[in-house]
């Protein structure tokens, strides 16, 4: 078991262009969580997948953010017209979403993004 | 919406010492799960309560069955290598989403 496998590890992109962050959860994991870390606001949830469906997008910035899950091995995150403030390090977390101790949240590595 | 406030926000310990984190609630909350991020930003869980306590080592962890408005984090006997920041996250009753707290930047010293 490889764990959540997050890529690329980093990204530096300039002010104005797109950042696609690709995030593989753990084999047989139904839940996909997106989290943003920064010093200032800390952790973030930004949306969350149940079954590739979309369930909660309730902390993405409404402009510029979108993810996706195409299947149930890979969810993107996509960053338009990047911002110097969407520096940060973005977490992606799977679970097995069926209840109790199946609750428990594994976290990748990160993909830590730079806007210049 | 759902708060978490965690304390202390840094903490020193001198090595084969106790000590404890907390974790705050302002409202009710379902579960709770402790992590710990090392230095290259890995977040490892350590513990997932849905009530009562649970022991690993020496980490034990306790979430209020009662109200349901706090857990702590009992560290026993630190180590240099118990070293890092470490996050509670709480689940509220209507979503499955997990809310954090500011985290505690432990530092183990001999």
């Amino acid at each position: 078991n490889a764990g959540v496998i997050q890529t690329p590890r980093h990204k530096v992109t300039g002010k104005g262009q797109e950042a696609t962050l690709w995030c593989e959860p753990i084999s047989g994991h139904s839940a996909v969580f997106w989290y943003r870390q920064t010093i200032v606001q800390g952790l973030e949830f930004l949306t969350y997948f149940r079954n590739q469906a979309p369930i909660d997008d309730s902390g993405m910035p409404k402009e510029r953010f979108s993810a996706q899950m195409p299947n149930q091995s890979h969810s993107t995150l996509k960053i338009q017209s990047t911002q110097p403030q969407d520096s940060a390090v973005y977490l992606c977390a799977s679970s097995l979403d069926l209840g109790g101790c199946a609750e428990t949240l594994y976290f990748g590595s990160g993909t830590r993004l730079t806007v210049l | 919406g759902d708060q978490v406030e965690q304390s202390p926000s840094a903490l020193s310990l001198h090595e084969g010492t106790d000590s404890a984190l907390r974790c705050n609630f302002t409202t009710t909350m379902r579960s709770v799960q402790w992590f710990r991020q090392n230095s290259r930003g890995s977040l490892i869980s350590l513990f997932y309560l849905a009530s009562g306590t649970k022991e690993n080592g020496r980490l034990k962890s306790a979430f209020d069955s009662k109200e349901r408005r706090y857990s702590t984090l009992h560290i026993r006997d630190a180590q240099l290598e118990d070293s890092g920041t470490y996050f509670c996250a709480a689940r509220g009753g209507g979503n499955n989403k997990l809310t954090f707290g500011q985290g505690t930047v432990l530092s183990v010293i001999p």
